[in-house]
C-alpha cells in the first residue's frame, strides 16, 4: 500500500457520460498528480494541483477537468466520454512544492468505455 | 526535459544481477536522473535517483558515467517480483517544484525473470 488512494478500481461506462475519479494523498503530501496510462499512449500527464491550486496542465482533453479539495483530495471529472477515453488513470502525491521529484502513485482506477 | 533511451526489453535469470542502461546524451548539468518501475497492474514506483554521484538504496544502485551521457540501473539479485517496466526519466533540477514538478514518462525498458 503507497498510501495513495484511488476509487473506483474499475468503473465501466457507456460513450457519453460522465465519471469521477478520487484520489486521497498520502498524509501530508500537498501535490496531487494526475496520469493516464493507455495501451497506445503510455503514461501521459495530465494535470497537477497543490495545495488547492492548479499549478501545470499536460495532456488533458477540455472534455476533463479536476479539483483539489481543502482537505486536500482530488478528484478527476471526464465527461462526453468516448471510447478512446478507455484506459488507466494514476493519482501521484508528492510532499512539497520543492526538493527531490519523488512521487507516490496509487494503483489506478481502471475506466472501459462502452 | 532532455531525452532517454532504453532498450524495449531485457531478460534476467532469477537471483542473477541485473543491469539496465539508460542513454542520455543530451543531458544537461541540472538534470537528476531518475527511475521508477511499474510492476503489472500497479502504479508506477520510485526507485532511485541522482545526479553526478553513484547511489545505492535498499532497491538498487544507480551508475552514473562519468561524462553523464548515460546511467545503468543495477538490481543486485533479480527476483520474480522485479518483473516490472522500468523507467529512465530525467528532471531539470531547476524545475524542481511548483509547475514544473510532473515527470514525463517514455516507454521503458520491460524486464521479464525467469525462475
Amino acid at each position: 500500500d503507497s498510501g495513495v488512494t484511488q476509487t473506483p478500481k474499475h468503473l465501466i461506462t457507456a460513450t457519453g457520460q460522465r465519471v469521477t475519479l478520487r484520489c486521497s494523498p498520502r498524509s501530508g503530501d500537498l501535490s496531487v498528480y494526475w496520469y493516464q496510462q493507455s495501451l497506445d499512449q503510455g503514461l501521459q500527464f495530465l494535470i497537477q494541483y497543490y495545495n488547492g491550486e492548479e499549478r501545470a496542465k499536460g495532456n488533458i482533453l477540455e472534455r476533463f477537468s479536476a479539483q483539489q479539495f481543502p482537505d486536500l483530495h482530488s478528484e478527476l471529472n471526464l465527461s462526453s466520454l468516448e471510447l478512446g477515453d478507455s484506459a488507466l488513470y494514476f493519482c501521484a502525491s508528492r510532499r512539497g512544492d520543492s526538493g527531490a521529484n519523488v512521487l507516490t502513485f496509487g494503483a489506478g482506477s481502471r475506466l472501459t468505455v462502452l | 526535459d532532455a531525452k532517454t533511451t532504453q532498450p524495449n526489453s531485457m531478460e534476467s535469470n532469477e537471483e542473477e544481477p541485473v543491469h539496465l542502461p539508460c542513454n542520455h546524451s543530451t543531458i544537461s548539468g541540472t538534470d537528476y536522473i531518475h527511475w521508477y518501475r511499474q510492476l503489472p497492474s500497479q502504479g508506477p514506483e520510485y526507485v532511485i535517483h541522482g545526479l553526478t554521484s553513484n547511489v545505492n538504496n535498499r532497491m538498487a544502485s544507480l551508475a552514473i558515467a562519468e561524462d553523464r551521457k548515460s546511467s545503468t540501473l543495477i538490481l543486485h539479485r533479480a527476483t520474480l517480483r522485479d518483473a516490472a517496466v522500468y523507467y529512465c526519466i530525467l528532471r531539470d533540477v531547476r524545475r524542481y517544484g511548483g509547475s514544473q514538478g510532473n515527470l514525463i514518462f517514455g516507454k521503458g525498458t520491460k524486464l521479464s525473470v525467469k525462475p
